[in-house]
C-alpha cells in the first residue's frame, strides 16, 4: 500500500544549494502536483502535470523546476534555495484531476533553507 | 484569479459543542472539495460537492454547497477530540487541466 512516497522527508540546505525532491505513486495516476504548506496559507500549488511529459506552472512557481519524464515520477528542483523557500512540500496524484477526482497526497517533504 | 476564503482561520471548543466552517469565492465553483489533514500527515479527502444546494452527510459531518455556488460550509455536531485538525476547502479549475487551488484552511482544536 505504497501509494504517494516522497523522499526525502527531511532536509536542511544552505542558501544557494540545489536540490531534488523526488514523489513517486504507483496507482497509475495521469495527474500529479506539487504543493507547499507554510503556517495560515494553506496548500499552494507550485506546479502540476497532467500526464507523462508535461508540466505546467501553479500559483507560485518562482524558483522551483518540474519534470515528469515517467509516469509515476514527478521530480520537483530547487535550482538556488532561498530561506523564503522554507517550507513542508505535499506531492499529490490524481486519477482525473481535482473536482470529481480525488487527490492522493504524501506525507510531506521539509525543507529548511539556512 | 479567483480567491478561496476560509473562516474562521483558528476555531477552539469544548468537546459536545457544534460549530461551522466557511469556504467563500469571489466565483462561481464548478466543484468544491472538503480535506482533513492531521499533524504530519498529508490532507484526505472528505467529500466533493458539485450542484448548487447539495447537502451531504458524513456522520457528524455535514456540507453544504450553497445555491449560487459561490460558497460552502462544513457543520460537525458535537465535536470530539478526535476532529482536531486542519480543515481545507479546494475549487477545481477544470479549464486548467484540472488544478486544484485551496483554501488557506481553519485550524480545529477540539478540547476533551
Amino acid at each position: 500500500n505504497a501509494g504517494v512516497t516522497q523522499t526525502p522527508k527531511f532536509r536542511v540546505l544552505k542558501t544557494g544549494q540545489s536540490m531534488t525532491l523526488l514523489c513517486a505513486q504507483d496507482m497509475n495516476h495521469e495527474y500529479m502536483y506539487w504543493y507547499r504548506q507554510d503556517p495560515g496559507m494553506g496548500l499552494r500549488l507550485i506546479h502540476y502535470s497532467v500526464g507523462e511529459g508535461t508540466t505546467a506552472k501553479g500559483e507560485v512557481p518562482d524558483g522551483y523546476n518540474v519534470s515528469r519524464l515517467k509516469k509515476q515520477n514527478f521530480l520537483l528542483g530547487l535550482e538556488s534555495a532561498a530561506p523564503s523557500q522554507t517550507s513542508v512540500y505535499f506531492c499529490a496524484s490524481s486519477p482525473s484531476g481535482g473536482g470529481t477526482g480525488e487527490l492522493f497526497f504524501g506525507e510531506g517533504s521539509r525543507l529548511t533553507v539556512l | 484569479t479567483q480567491l478561496l476564503e476560509q473562516s474562521p482561520q483558528f476555531l477552539s471548543i469544548q468537546e459536545g459543542e457544534n460549530l461551522t466552517v466557511y469556504c467563500n469565492s469571489s466565483s462561481v465553483f464548478s466543484s468544491l472539495q472538503w480535506y482533513r489533514q492531521e499533524p504530519g500527515e498529508g490532507p484526505v479527502l472528505l467529500v466533493t460537492v458539485v450542484t448548487g444546494g447539495e447537502v451531504k452527510k458524513l456522520k457528524r459531518l455535514t456540507f453544504q454547497f450553497g445555491d449560487a455556488r459561490k460558497d460552502s460550509s462544513l457543520h460537525i455536531t458535537a465535536a470530539q477530540p478526535g476532529d482536531t485538525g486542519l480543515y481545507l476547502c479546494a475549487e477545481t479549475y477544470y479549464n486548467q487541466g484540472g488544478k486544484l487551488i485551496f483554501g488557506q484552511g481553519t485550524e480545529l482544536s477540539v478540547k476533551p
